[in-house]
C-alpha cells in the first residue's frame, strides 16, 4: 500500500484557517488522494479527495503539490465542530476501491 | 439523506457466542467494508465485497466471517466471539472505482465477555 505521512497532531485557533500537510513520495500517476475525518465516538466522514487539480467543496479545498508527493487540507475558518482525527488516504487500482487508514492528525481546536 | 446504518450501536456478548452484525446501505453501492477501530492500532479492514456474493479477505480476516446476499446488506459473523475480538466496528461503503468516497455507519461498539 502507498503510505501516506501526517503529523500526529495539530492545534489551532477558532475562526482561524488551519492547514493540514500530508506527505505521499511514493504516489503512482493514477492514485487518488482521500482525506476523511473522525469525530469522537462517531465513524470516519468523507471531507474530499482529489487526483491532480486543487479541489473545493462545502467543507473544505485540497491543494495538491504539482509533483503531488504531497497536499494539504485546508479548513478555511476553524470550529470547534472541526476537532477530530483526519486521515490522508490514498487509493489505488491495485488495491480496488479500498482504503488503508493509518494514524491520522488530532485537530485539537482552541475557543 | 443517504445512509449506513448499523444494526447496534452497542453490544454486550459472552466468550464463545456467534455473533452476527448487520449493516445496510441505502444508496445502492457496489462495494461494503467491515472495519474495526482499537486505541493505538487504527481503523483496520477485516473483510470487502464488491457485489452481491462475493467476499474480499482484508488485512485481519481470522476469527471472522461475511455475508452479503442482498446487495444492501453486508453481515460481519463471528464464529465464536472471543476476548481480543472486543473493538468498535464500521461497516463503510462505496461505488466501484478510485473516484468515490466511502460512507461510514456510526459503528457498534462490541464488548465480549
Amino acid at each position: 500500500d502507498a503510505k501516506t505521512t501526517q503529523p500526529n497532531s495539530m492545534e489551532s485557533n477558532e475562526e482561524e484557517p488551519v492547514h493540514l500537510p500530508c506527505n505521499h513520495s511514493t504516489i503512482s500517476g493514477t492514485d487518488y488522494i482521500h482525506w476523511y475525518r473522525q469525530l469522537p465516538s462517531q465513524g470516519p466522514e468523507y471531507v474530499i479527495h482529489g487526483l491532480t487539480s486543487n479541489v473545493n467543496n462545502r467543507m473544505a479545498s485540497l491543494a495538491i503539490a504539482e509533483d503531488r508527493k504531497s497536499s494539504t487540507l485546508i479548513l478555511h475558518r476553524a470550529t470547534l465542530r472541526d476537532a477530530a482525527v483526519y486521515y490522508c488516504i490514498l487509493s489505488r487500482e491495485t488495491s480496488g476501491s479500498r482504503l488503508t487508514f493509518g494514524e491520522g492528525t488530532q485537530l485539537t481546536v482552541n475557543p | 439523506d443517504v445512509k449506513v446504518t448499523q444494526s447496534s450501536r452497542y453490544l454486550v456478548k459472552r466468550t464463545g457466542e456467534k455473533v452476527f452484525l448487520e449493516c445496510v446501505q441505502d444508496m445502492d453501492h457496489e462495494n461494503m467494508f467491515w472495519y474495526r477501530q482499537d486505541p493505538g492500532l487504527g481503523l483496520r479492514l477485516i473483510y470487502f465485497s464488491y457485489d452481491v456474493k462475493m467476499k474480499e479477505k482484508g488485512d485481519i480476516p481470522e476469527g471472522y466471517s461475511v455475508s452479503r446476499e442482498k446487495k444492501e446488506r453486508f453481515s460481519l459473523i463471528l464464529e465464536s466471539a472471543s476476548t481480543n475480538q472486543t473493538s468498535m466496528y464500521l461497516c463503510a461503503s462505496s461505488n466501484r472505482g478510485l473516484a468515490y468516497g466511502y460512507t461510514f455507519g456510526s459503528g457498534t461498539r462490541l464488548t465480549v465477555v
